[in-house]
Formats: structure tokens, sequence, C-alpha cells
């Protein structure tokens, strides 16, 4: 597609439920990034994939927290037993990023907002 | 690790006028890359510019231009000319070859009518 998509923008849940929140990347884009923004905060790196390396899960703050990236496209974000505290939004992020062309530019979705009742 | 820190929560510059939004980083890399990028209202982060460090020459996109200080370890952004449309939150960001981004705290920018 033409920029990055993320789906739901917007969710509302409760306390102790899962969610699941999607990212499809920029067509080609090998590198994929999770981020969690909280309210009038910067960018809490969550994890990290590269083409087909294992990915790099150093952020992820807890083990409700999981995500995957199906056919180095399409990832998926996943919060179980959500808790207030995970009220954020969070944003995706592609880039053509490698380890052999060097930082490519990130491009961000809209992002996810979470609202956990 | 590398850290990105903005030490300027807030910033506020009339209209038509220039601001300087200050960004350091700590690395011990020599190749690597910097970015900032603009977070308006509507939340959409866009990039501004990008800066690689061994382009001596600082990176200028129209009204905006870095101020990169390898040695210091400081990369500021100019914003010349300010608009309304300026109005948004500013993040720096750090990046090696090929790994993740790190990203500053952010600057929140207000353009005054």
């Amino acid at each position: 597609g033409a920029g990055v998509s993320q789906s739901p923008s917007n969710k509302v849940t409760e306390k102790g439920k899962d969610v699941e929140l999607r990212c499809d990347p920029i067509s080609g884009h090998t590198a994929l990034y999770w981020y969690r923004q909280s309210l009038g905060q910067g960018l809490e790196f969550l994890i990290y994939f590269q083409g087909n390396s294992a990915p790099d899960k150093s952020g992820l703050p807890s083990d409700r927290f999981s995500a995957e990236r199906t056919g180095g496209s399409v990832s998926t974000l996943t919060i179980q037993r959500t808790q207030q505290e995970d009220s954020a939004v969070y944003l995706c992020a592609s880039s053509s990023q490698s380890r052999v062309s060097g930082a490519n530019v990130l491009t961000f979705g809209a992002g996810s907002r979470l609202t956990v009742l | 690790a590398q850290t990105v820190t903005q030490s300027q929560p807030e910033m506020s510059v009339q209209e038509a006028e220039t601001v300087t939004l200050s960004c350091t980083y700590d690395t011990s890399e020599s190749n690597y890359y910097l970015f900032w990028y603009k977070q308006p209202p509507s939340r959409q982060m866009i990039l501004v510019i990008r800066q690689e460090a061994y382009k001596q020459q600082n990176a200028t996109e129209n009204r905006f231009s870095v101020n990169f200080q390898k040695a210091a370890k400081s990369f500021s952004l100019k914003i010349s000319d300010s608009q309304l449309g300026d109005t948004a939150m500013y993040f720096c960001a750090f990046a090696r070859t090929g790994n993740q981004f790190y990203f500053g705290t952010g600057t929140s920018l207000t353009v005054i009518p």
C-alpha cells in the first residue's frame, strides 16, 4: 500500500480482556517496529522485526505482550489480560532498512489508541 | 546502549521567527544516522530531516536545517520562518545500520500567531 496501515484506530476494552492490534507495512519494507506512546510522552520501543531474523523483543514490558509477523508482512501485537496501564497509543513503523543499505527512513502508521477501562 | 536526550520539554516561538531545538546523543559507534520527526496533534509521525554521520555537510530541507556536531554528539534542528503548522511534538532519533531506532522524549513546540 501507499503507507503503513494500522487497525483499529481506536479500541476501548475492559480490564482483563485480550486485544489484538494490526499493522500492515509498506510493501517491500523488511523492517517493522512497534512503539508505545503514553499520553504526552515519548516513544517506548516494544519490538523490532528485520527480515527473517529473530525479532528483537527486548522492549516488551511483560509476558502479556507478544507480537508476530506473518510472511514478512503484516504484524499483530497482542496484549493479554489488559491492564489500565496498557492504555496508550501503539505506533507501528516500517522501513526498507537492511544491514547492508543502512538505516533508511521510518514510515509510521497513524497508530492505534487503546483505552483499558 | 544508545541514548538520545532532548532537554527542552516545551518551547514556543512567534510566527515568522526562528527557533532551535536541541538534541544530544550518546554512542560509541562511528557510523550512524540521525533524524528529526514531527508529530502534530493528528499524531501522525512525519520525517522532517535525516543526517548521515559520515557526511560533514549539515542537512537542509526548505525551512528546516540541522547543526550536526559529531564530536560533541549534538544534533539540533533549526526552523526558520516558523509557521502555525509547525506546532507539534518534535522527536530526535538515532539509528545504527541494520538496527533499531532510538527516540528522545520529545520537545513540544508551539508557534504563536
